[in-house]
């Protein structure tokens, strides 16, 4: 069964950082790309971040929101993807949700097929 | 950006009743490959996304077949065919076609 757990969530101040996980199990993560999505409290949802399999050479896509401060990363060897949060805005607030992306198995673009159940940053002093 | 507008943002459907929600792209979804990379996702109260649809029309495994999606180039369209109280949420249209992915504003479907 195809598991996403995310951690890391918490309360932190404007301008600190935060790093998110996403600890993946029931599948090769290695072979598949990532992604984050967030929504703020009461809002819709938005794509955050993206990260390829290592057969595409683990490359990153980036939301313009989230360009330049946020980093995602990923470990295959402890099956995690990352999410550095660097000066964080009030706007960062939000759950923000990890995402298995199999795009490169079904040659769909944006073909998210597994969603975690969230964790949640507040910035906020 | 690609922007996507959906319409309505509230739809009050009766139960047994059908229902639409459409999605409109600020320019054409057609990637290289001819296809329109859309997909549809749900989001019932207080629970993490799921897909119901993908690649405009695909069902997802699970998915009732009371669900549908149909369109092409700007415009698409998720259609219930009778609606069930376990059909209350948002719904979102997202397109991959693009990068940056971007979804529209979501559809709040509630049982009047």
């Amino acid at each position: 069964e195809v598991q996403l757990v995310e951690s890391g969530g918490g309360l932190v101040e404007p301008g600190r950082s935060l790093r998110l996980s996403c600890t993946a199990s029931g599948f090769n993560f290695g072979d598949y790309a990532m992604s984050w999505f967030r929504q703020a409290p009461g809002k819709g949802l938005e794509w955050v971040s993206f990260i390829r399999g290592k057969a595409y050479g683990g490359t990153t896509e980036y939301a313009a929101s989230v360009k330049d401060r946020f980093i995602m990363s990923r470990d295959d060897s402890k099956s995690t993807a990352y999410l550095q949060m660097n000066s964080l805005k009030a706007d960062d607030t939000a759950v923000y949700y990890c995402t298995r992306e199999r795009g490169w198995i079904t040659k769909i673009r944006g073909d998210i097929d597994y969603w975690g159940q969230g964790t949640l940053v507040t910035v906020s002093s | 950006d690609v922007v996507m507008t959906q319409s309505p943002l509230s739809l009050p459907v009766t139960l047994g009743q059908p229902a639409s929600i459409s999605c409109r792209s600020s320019q054409s979804l057609v990637y290289t490959d001819g296809n329109s990379h859309v997909h549809w996702f749900q989001q019932r109260p207080g629970q993490s996304p799921r897909r119901l649809i993908y690649k405009v029309s695909n069902r997802d495994s699970g998915v009732p077949d009371r669900f549908s999606g149909s369109g092409s180039g700007t415009d698409f369209t998720l259609k219930i065919s009778k609606v069930e109280a376990d059909d209350v949420g948002v719904y979102y249209c997202m397109q991959g076609t693009y990068w940056p992915w971007t979804i529209g504003q979501g559809t709040t479907v509630e049982i009047k």
